[in-house]
């Protein structure tokens, strides 16, 4: 089973709409959840790191935020040049980076 | 710092044939790790090194050897390229391994196996 879930698959937008993305796990002993964004034909760019439930981290127009079970990338007010495939990924103890399938953002003007 | 490098960034191979990916980086990072990611699939890791002289499998190892002389280099090698090995490569290195830090990734290597 999945251990790494993120929804939706796709989302598309219109500029200055804002709207979440959603990761959920079901690892345990979680030692660090991670956000990147990756960009087409191009490597997972590094964006959060996320390590205790209430955390919040922002960047510009993103903010992450993590629970137990699950942390959310708001995107506010978004710009065409936020579209991109939104990677989630989390450390468990004792075993490497287990990543989600992403979430591809499409923001039109 | 140029930060991770990968090379080739294309390669067409025939099956049955050899060849090794390259991946280096510059940054004095014990963890260095190898990822395919296939379409609807994600990134999946295939092996993994925590230091030079140390490697280890991922979820996905079969077909793929690798090797860690260096703290800067760490290379793939497809000892008999199969059809299923067609995919984007990604190498990644992070400072350790032990609390989560971030990886930071190459711009990959497209491997198309015929």
């Amino acid at each position: 089973e999945d251990q790494v879930t993120q929804s939706p698959e796709a989302l598309r937008l219109q500029e200055g709409e804002s709207s979440s993305l959603n990761c959920s796990y079901t690892v345990s002993g979680l030692r660090g959840l991670f956000w990147y964004r990756q960009d087409p034909g191009k490597g997972p760019e590094f964006l959060f790191t996320l390590y205790s439930a209430g955390e919040e981290k922002e960047k510009e127009r993103l903010k992450a935020t993590l629970t137990k079970k699950e942390s959310f990338l708001h995107i506010t007010a978004p710009k065409p040049e936020d579209s991109a495939t939104y990677l989630c990924a989390v450390h468990q103890a004792g075993t490497a980076l287990i990543f989600g399938k992403g979430t591809t953002l499409s923001v039109s003007s | 710092n140029a930060g991770v490098t990968q090379t080739p960034k294309f390669q067409v191979l025939k099956t049955g044939q050899s060849m090794t990916l390259q991946c280096a980086q510059d940054m004095n990072h014990e963890y260095m790790s190898w990822y395919r990611q296939d379409p609807g699939m994600g990134l999946r890791l295939i092996h993994y090194s925590v230091g030079a002289g140390i490697t280890d499998q991922g979820e996905v190892p079969n077909g793929y050897n690798v090797s860690r002389s260096t703290t800067e280099d760490f290379p793939l090698r497809l000892l008999s390229a199969a059809p299923s090995q067609t995919s984007v490569y990604f190498c990644a290195s992070s400072a350790t391994s032990g609390r989560a830090t971030e990886q930071f990734f190459g711009p990959g290597t497209r491997l198309t196996v015929l």
